[in-house]
């Protein structure tokens, strides 16, 4: 099951920043916050991802509280084709083998960037 | 740095029939992932593979659904027979140690 919570959909208008919240409280001290994309009919594209501190790369910045219980995707200025469903993964332990890890998609947050 | 490339791109089968697809992971990745993506749902993990081993096949409908990797390259993906309710978009990807790349997937539509 998805270790994460995310509202259902969000507007922001083209030029302003996009603020995407995210509820991870179940995660533990060695897992990793990644944020994925995904534009219609297409796979899903890597944004960012985080451990404990802020991250920040060309395409958005991660924002993680201190105690790691929720974080938030920042897109700082929105355009018409950052219009996609955001989705926030704890990246887990995978299976019986250690050093392998699986992605576990929840529901994800439906961005709407308006003219 | 070639994708995660996937074939075919859509398929279209009555029920019962059965239907397989192909996945070509990043050169050098050595996990891989299939994933089953129902409209309006986020994808849902069914087959971890580390080389050619099954690290978690635990959400795989095993009565119907099959995957292999024989040379830790190439995968395939089998359902036997198809049902409508698995009509959806599959994904592949594949994982560096830092993050999954994704295929563009194959849409299956069952009839």
């Amino acid at each position: 099951d998805a270790k994460t919570t995310q509202p259902p959909s969000m507007d922001c208008a083209e030029g302003r920043a996009a603020n995407l919240p995210c509820n991870h409280s179940t995660i533990s001290g060695n897992e990793y916050v990644y944020w994925y994309r995904q534009i219609h009919s297409q796979g899903p594209q890597y944004i960012i991802h985080g451990l404990k501190n802020n991250e920040t790369n060309e395409m958005a910045s991660l924002i993680i509280t201190e105690d790691r219980k929720s974080s938030t995707l920042i897109l700082p200025h929105a355009t018409l084709r950052d219009t996609a469903v955001y989705y926030c993964i704890v990246r887990v332990r995978g299976g019986l083998l250690s050093g392998t890890y699986k992605y576990i998609f929840g529901t994800g947050t439906r961005l709407k960037v308006l003219a | 740095e070639a994708g995660v490339a996937q074939s075919p791109r859509y398929k279209i089968i009555e029920k019962r029939q059965s239907v397989a697809f192909w996945c070509n992971p990043i050169s050098g990745h050595a996990t891989l992932y299939w994933y089953q993506q129902i409209l309006g749902q986020g994808p849902k993990l069914l087959i971890q593979f580390q080389n050619n081993g099954v690290v978690d096949d635990s959400q795989l409908p095993k009565d119907r659904f099959s995957a292999e990797r024989l040379k830790g390259v190439d995968s395939t993906l089998k359902i036997q027979p198809a049902k409508l309710e698995d009509s959806a978009v599959y994904l592949c990807a594949s994982s560096s140690l830092t993050e999954a790349f994704f295929g563009q997937g194959t849409r299956l539509t069952v009839v």
